[in-house]
Order: structure tokens, then C-alpha cells, then sequence
């Protein structure tokens, strides 16, 4: 069966760092794409990074030079690296398997920016 | 703003059926599959539709997915109280290279 469970979201303050993991089972990560996607409170979806299983990233341009995704393979786990975190940041994040088509979500991780 | 757009809700009664349309241009919906979500409140979205029209194993097929263009459709038949939720639609975009979703369409069953 197939499960992906974040960890690491919590209150920081603007400027902070943070760093969500994605433990992955049934299946592996890195045959895979794998994304992050968040959705601030009562707001809609926003894709934020990807990583293809050959290790190519890509990110939303509201996150670029501030997130960083990455994988460790030996354990089967998606990383989210977060700088800079702004208040615009806030949201539940969600590890996502897949693209432009995610076949299976995360239950998400609240990340919330504020002083 | 998102880059593909769907209309902010749509309602209708138990039994009958809706539509929701999601828009977008040449670098995604023209170019790339489409899939469509559905998010019950408070939890995560769940995969309903992928490849534009086909449904994973488990959802029912009063659930359809359609493409022409740069536009796509969500079909539901037979509403439900239960199918009241938000609905959203995503594809890959070339030129962005980046993920992209609707705005969502809140489904009211009335």
C-alpha cells in the first residue's frame, strides 16, 4: 500500500528555516516524480517543486532560491528544505507523488510564518 | 491568479448532474494530460480523474473526465450529499515548467 507521511512543519518566524520531511512506502521515491504542493487556510492548491527521478528540479518561482527538494534514497524519504520563510508562506504542505498528475497525497503538514 | 481557471462553484440537486469547466492555454491543458481532484473538508485531495478521462480503481464512474483543446471538463452524475467538496483541476505546463491547478470549484449539493 502505498503511504507518504510528512513531518516537520511548526511555528517559525519570519526569516526562519525549516525543514519538512516525506517518508515513503510502497513504493520508491526516486522511480518517481515527486512533488510538494501547499494550500494556504481557505485558499486553493499551489504546486511548488518537483524532483524527477533522474534528480532534475524544478520550482514555482514564489519559492525559487528559497526551497530546495531533495531526496535520500537509502531511506526512502522526500525532503523540503525552507528558507527565508515569509508570512505568505503559511500553509499546509502536502508530499504528492507525481507531476502535473499526483496518483497519491500526503495528509500534509502545517507550516505557519508569523511573529 | 491561477493559470488555469475554473469557475469559484457550482450547485445543484441531489440526483441530478454538474460540469466544471477548467480553462487554461497551449503549454498546458493543449499540450499536457489532465487530472482533477476532489477535497473533502479537512482532509487531502484525492485523485478522481488522470490522463484527461481515466479514473483509478475505486472511484465511480458517475465521476467522467473530458479534454478538447486547451479546455477540460469534470462531469458528475447521480449527485450525492456526500460529493459536496472542492473540486480542482492540474496539469503539467511546459513553458512554466511547473505544476499548475485551477482555482477549485466548490461543489454544493443542495
Amino acid at each position: 500500500e502505498v503511504q507518504l507521511v510528512e513531518s516537520g512543519g511548526g511555528l517559525i518566524q519570519p526569516g526562519g528555516s525549516l525543514r519538512l520531511s516525506c517518508a515513503a512506502s510502497g513504493f520508491t521515491v526516486s522511480s518517481n516524480y515527486m512533488s510538494w504542493v501547499r494550500q494556504a487556510p481557505g485558499k486553493g492548491l499551489e504546486w511548488v517543486s518537483v524532483i524527477y527521478s533522474g534528480g532534475s528540479t524544478y520550482y514555482a518561482d514564489s519559492v525559487k532560491g528559497r526551497f530546495t527538494i531533495s531526496r535520500d534514497n537509502s531511506k526512502n524519504t522526500l525532503y523540503l528544505q525552507m528558507n527565508s520563510l515569509r508570512a505568505e508562506d503559511t500553509a499546509v504542505y502536502y508530499c504528492a507523488r507525481g507531476r502535473g498528475q499526483i496518483d497519491f497525497w500526503g495528509q500534509g503538514t502545517l507550516v505557519t510564518v508569523s511573529s | 491568479q491561477s493559470v488555469l481557471t475554473q469557475p469559484p462553484s457550482v450547485s445543484a440537486a441531489p440526483g441530478q448532474k454538474v460540469a466544471i469547466s477548467c480553462s487554461g492555454g497551449s503549454s498546458n491543458i493543449g499540450n499536457n494530460y489532465v487530472s482533477w481532484y476532489q477535497q473533502l473538508p479537512g482532509t487531502a485531495p484525492k485523485l478522481l480523474i488522470y490522463d484527461n478521462n481515466k479514473r483509478p480503481s475505486g472511484i465511480p464512474d458517475r465521476f467522467s473526465g473530458s479534454k478538447s483543446g486547451t479546455s477540460a471538463t469534470l462531469g458528475i452524475t447521480g449527485l450525492q450529499t456526500g460529493d459536496e467538496a472542492d473540486y480542482y483541476c492540474g496539469t503539467w505546463d511546459s513553458s512554466l515548467s511547473a505544476g499548475v491547478f485551477g482555482g477549485g470549484t466548490k461543489l454544493t449539493v443542495l
